[in-house]
């Protein structure tokens, strides 16, 4: 139980293209989710919170334009990176919770390169 | 200020040979500390959950214990297919929203 799919799990694309990155539950209703970064031997980095059907809070620093998050579904949430640079290149992790439950879990991760 | 610190940064072991990975933390409140375990170009796997102190988890070879100050992942008689980074991660009760991440403890088990 409690399995995250992600997908693209790799995507290449070119500096400019927006790229969308979905993240489904697909044993459980997910009432948050979350989209993280992760940099090499660095820890993971909380990008935004979403519940469904109301809009992400996102972390300081992060710019909401330019990730796009919509979580339409109990199951659904999408991550789009619009006019993506080679500095948005990176390993992006979606997680699930349900209710009052505290535990996350986590998608296989998507591996992001911008050309 | 909230933090996790994880120790040792690295820990290569023989297989069969025990040992223990610690994870320090300093909240306001704790609502609980989880473990994960995360392979190289994958997300977390989610281990365990604690939420008082004094209460022990275990699962296969791995136990996890919780004090007031620290949390410890102890590893028994390891195999290879233990490798991988362990992270630990607390919430505290004053924002259940957002976990702190230490940096991870990663284990090699060398057949």
């Amino acid at each position: 139980g409690a399995v995250v799919s992600q997908h693209p799990s790799r995507v290449i694309c070119k500096s400019g293209t927006s790229v969308k990155i979905e993240c489904r539950s697909l044993d459980f209703q997910a009432t948050t989710m979350f989209w993280y970064r992760q940099f090499p031997k660095k820890s993971l980095m909380l990008m935004a919170t979403s519940n469904e059907g109301s809009k992400a809070t996102y972390e300081q620093g992060v710019e909401k334009d330019k990730f796009l998050i919509n979580h339409a579904s109990l199951t659904l949430s999408t991550l789009t990176v619009t006019s993506a640079h080679p500095e948005d290149s990176s390993f992006y992790i979606c997680s699930a919770k349900t209710g009052v439950l505290y535990e996350q879990y986590f998608g296989p991760g998507t591996r992001l390169t911008v050309t | 200020e909230d933090q996790v610190t994880q120790s040792p940064e690295a820990l290569r072991l023989q297989e069969g040979e025990s040992s223990s990975l610690n994870c320090s933390y300093t909240v306001s409140g704790l609502r609980g500390l989880f473990w994960y375990r995360q392979d190289p170009g994958k997300g977390p796997e989610f281990l365990f959950t604690l939420y008082s102190a004094g209460e022990e988890k275990e699962k296969e070879r791995l136990k996890a214990t919780l004090t007031k100050k620290e949390s410890f992942l102890h590893i028994t008689a390891p195999k290879p297919e233990d490798s991988a980074t362990y992270l630990c991660a607390v919430l505290n009760a004053g924002n259940n929203r957002k976990l702190i991440w230490g940096l991870g403890t990663s284990l090699a088990v060398n057949p």
